[in-house]
């Protein structure tokens, strides 16, 4: 069993609508929740970061950490076609390295 | 913008031949990562260097694949011989090394790998 599960989709939904993207965790020491988001024959880019529970928000972008379930989500508002991407949450402990899920692949369709 | 610069971006190479991939981090960053990540996957750790000491090469497959960053900047990542199974995106990252707490990696755009 990974450490870090993630839907690998594809999540197609239209432009407008609301994205909702999860993980799961199976290790209680991480304490730091990051979700990255991936266009096509790119690098990741940090989205969003969170330390332990709780509930973060950028503009369109909620973050959402249960600590007691292991479930992160990310929330994208009034979905754009350029938010289609990959989005890729990731985990750690502190000072430990960073863990990856699978990544979901989300198409926001005009 | 600060970014990481990754060169080449695309490499195609026959299977038993050698190759490398070279980053150069964020001016300042100590900490350096490799990462591979498979099509349809995520990015998975290979190496990762603080200064110019190597941190943790846990998952690096040490019998074909070698890093070095000599002055602690820029580094190469090397695969000699290549295998069919390398083909992938190969991720270098840095931040500033702070030992706790959240790190936060600034990726480079990659290089792909294609194995025939």
């Amino acid at each position: 069993q990974k450490e870090v599960e993630q839907d690998p989709g594809p999540l197609s939904v239209p432009e407008g609508a609301i994205v909702s993207l999860n993980c799961t965790y199976s290790n209680s020491a991480f304490q730091y929740f990051m979700w990255y988001r991936q266009y096509s024959r790119k690098g990741p880019e940090l989205l969003m970061y969170t330390y332990s529970s709780g509930n973060k928000e950028d503009g369109r972008f909620t973050a959402q950490v249960d600590k007691s379930s292991k479930y992160i989500s990310l929330f994208i508002r009034d979905s754009q076609p350029s938010d289609s991407a990959t989005y890729l949450c990731a985990t750690k402990a502190a000072g430990n390295k960073l863990t990856f899920g699978g990544g979901t692949r989300v198409l926001v369709k005009p | 913008e600060a970014e990481v610069a990754q060169s080449p971006r695309y490499k195609i190479t026959e299977k038993s031949q050698a190759v490398a991939f070279w980053c150069d981090p964020i001016s300042g960053h100590a900490t350096l990562y490799w990462y591979r990540q498979i099509l349809g996957q995520g990015p998975e750790l290979l190496v990762q260097f603080q200064d110019e000491s190597v941190v943790d090469d846990s998952q690096l497959p040490k019998d074909r694949f070698s890093a070095e960053r000599l002055k602690g900047v820029d580094s190469t990542l090397k695969i000699q011989p290549a295998e069919l199974g390398d083909s992938a995106m190969y991720l270098c990252a840095s931040d500033r090394g702070i030992l706790s707490g959240a790190n936060v990696l600034t990726f480079g755009a990659g290089s792909r790998l294609t194995v025939l």
